[in-house]
């Protein structure tokens, strides 16, 4: 079980705008940077957001995150069919001294 | 743009050991720090080990007390040994370069079948 709390899936149609939330608690989400992984089938995550709302260069500006106390999000508007992937969010946990990553969720275009 | 490459995955007996490597194409590990995460098939990512740029080692609870994680910074090599290996750690094993708070760059990944 992960120690942070994605829903396991979410969906939209193109154009739409949906939102990823993910849960965590103070030794983790509430003290650290959030960052949020997109990783399409058979291939390796890519880093889409980091420090809880910067995006890498090259991620487009669809892409956007934020952070509240114990809990962040990951939106993106404009939704389109390449958007179709896992998303998994991950922080560093000062209690367990360790990084804990969020179950994934699985965006559906439909 | 750093690109890692693991090597060191492959069919492996129920209780035995495995050493992954993970080397930069065509740049330096630098002073970061570096680390492991794993996907079961089908399941989510899992992290399992880093290590900081001066040695410091991290381990998930999972693999704590059977693994080590190691760096030649010289070489620009980063090693995961994972010892009495079972069945659910059967995984792709991704190495990734952390900059301040976050895993900016990801290997192909090196995939290890443990049988019985």
């Amino acid at each position: 079980q992960s120690m942070l709390t994605q829903p396991p899936s979410a969906s939209g149609t193109p154009g739409q705008r949906v939102t990823i939330s993910c849960s965590g608690s103070s030794s983790n989400i509430g003290g650290n940077f959030v960052s949020w992984y997109q990783q399409l089938p058979g291939t390796a995550p890519k880093l889409h957001i980091y420090d809880n709302n910067q995006r890498p260069s090259g991620v487009p500006d669809r892409f956007s995150g934020s952070k509240s106390g114990t809990s962040a999000s990951l939106a993106i508007s404009g939704l389109q069919s390449e958007d179709e992937a896992d998303y998994y969010c991950a922080v560093w946990d000062d209690r367990l001294k360790g990084w804990v990553f969020g179950g994934g969720t699985k965006l559906t275009v439909l | 743009e750093v690109q890692l490459l693991e090597s060191g995955g492959g069919l492996v007996q129920f209780g035995t050991s495995l050493k992954l490597s993970c080397t930069p194409s065509g740049s330096s590990f630098g002073i970061y720090a570096l680390g492991w995460v794993r996907q079961a098939p089908g399941k989510g990512l899992e992290w399992v080990s880093s290590i900081s740029g001066t040695g410091t080692t991290y381990y998930a609870d999972s693999v704590k007390g059977r693994s080590t994680i190691s760096r030649d910074n010289s070489n620009n090599i980063l090693w995961l040994q994972v010892n009495s290996l079972r069945a659910n750690d059967t995984a792709i094993y991704f190495c990734a370069q952390e900059r301040s708070g976050h895993f900016e760059y990801w290997g192909q990944g090196a995939l290890v079948t443990v049988s019985s």
